[in-house]
């Protein structure tokens, strides 16, 4: 079992659709999740950004950490064809920085 | 810009040979990483350093090996390249190498072995 699991997509979705991505995870010890954007095998931008369970927002995004449950959500409201990426999770856990990524969802938003 | 540097973007080699890339991190950040990324592997996580020391280990091959300088630029060296090495390799620094860092990324180095 990979210590984060992530579904590689691909996932097709019309201009103003609500997205929702997910990831699940084994490593209980994990208490930072971020989401990190990649366009067309750039380097990966930072998107979301949490610390232990609970829900944060900016703009149209908002992730959500469920430890009881070892999964994490990216939820994209109104999307636009400018969020076709790919979108990785990833997390870590207190003490160090080696961060454990998902495989990556490739979005697409058709207009 | 993440403000991260690395070179060359671009580099082809024949198997068995040695290649070094090269990151500067952004200003101010001590800790470096290294991953690689493949179309069947994802990012793997491959090495960090803090200021000059190793820091932590991921999944990063005996054939591989990296350091930080001094003034905190750092080089991944890999050497009998084998085609399985292709892939884009990124560095990322943070400012501290606790977990909870926020960490930024390069553009990457795209290897491609023949």
């Amino acid at each position: 079992q990979k210590e984060v699991e992530q579904d590689p997509g691909p996932l097709s979705v019309p201009e103003g659709a609500i997205v929702s991505l997910n990831c699940t995870y084994s490593n209980s010890a994990f208490q930072y999740f971020m989401w990190y954007r990649q366009y067309s095998r750039k380097g990966p931008e930072l998107l979301m950004y949490t610390y232990s369970s609970g829900n944060k927002e900016d703009g149209r995004f908002t992730a959500q950490v469920d430890k009881s449950s070892k999964y994490i959500s990216l939820f994209i409201r109104d999307s636009q064809p400018s969020d076709s990426a790919t979108y990785l999770c990833a997390m870590s856990a207190p003490g160090n920085n080696d961060m454990r990524f998902g495989a990556g969802t490739r979005l697409t938003v058709k207009p | 810009d993440s403000g991260v540097t690395q070179t060359p973007k671009h580099l082809i080699t024949a198997t068995g040979q040695r290649v070094t890339l090269r990151c500067s991190p952004r200003s101010g950040d001590l800790s470096v990483y290294w991953y690689q990324q493949s179309l069947d592997q994802g990012l793997q996580f491959l090495i960090q350093y803090y200021n000059g020391e190793e820091r932590a280990k991921g999944n990063i091959l005996e054939r591989f090996s990296a350091q930080q300088f001094p003034d905190l630029h750092s080089e991944l060296n890999l050497s009998s390249l084998e085609l399985g090495d292709s892939a884009l390799y990124f560095c990322a620094s943070s400012e501290a190498p606790s977990g909870g860092n926020t960490i930024y990324f390069g553009e990457g180095s795209w290897l491609t072995v023949v």
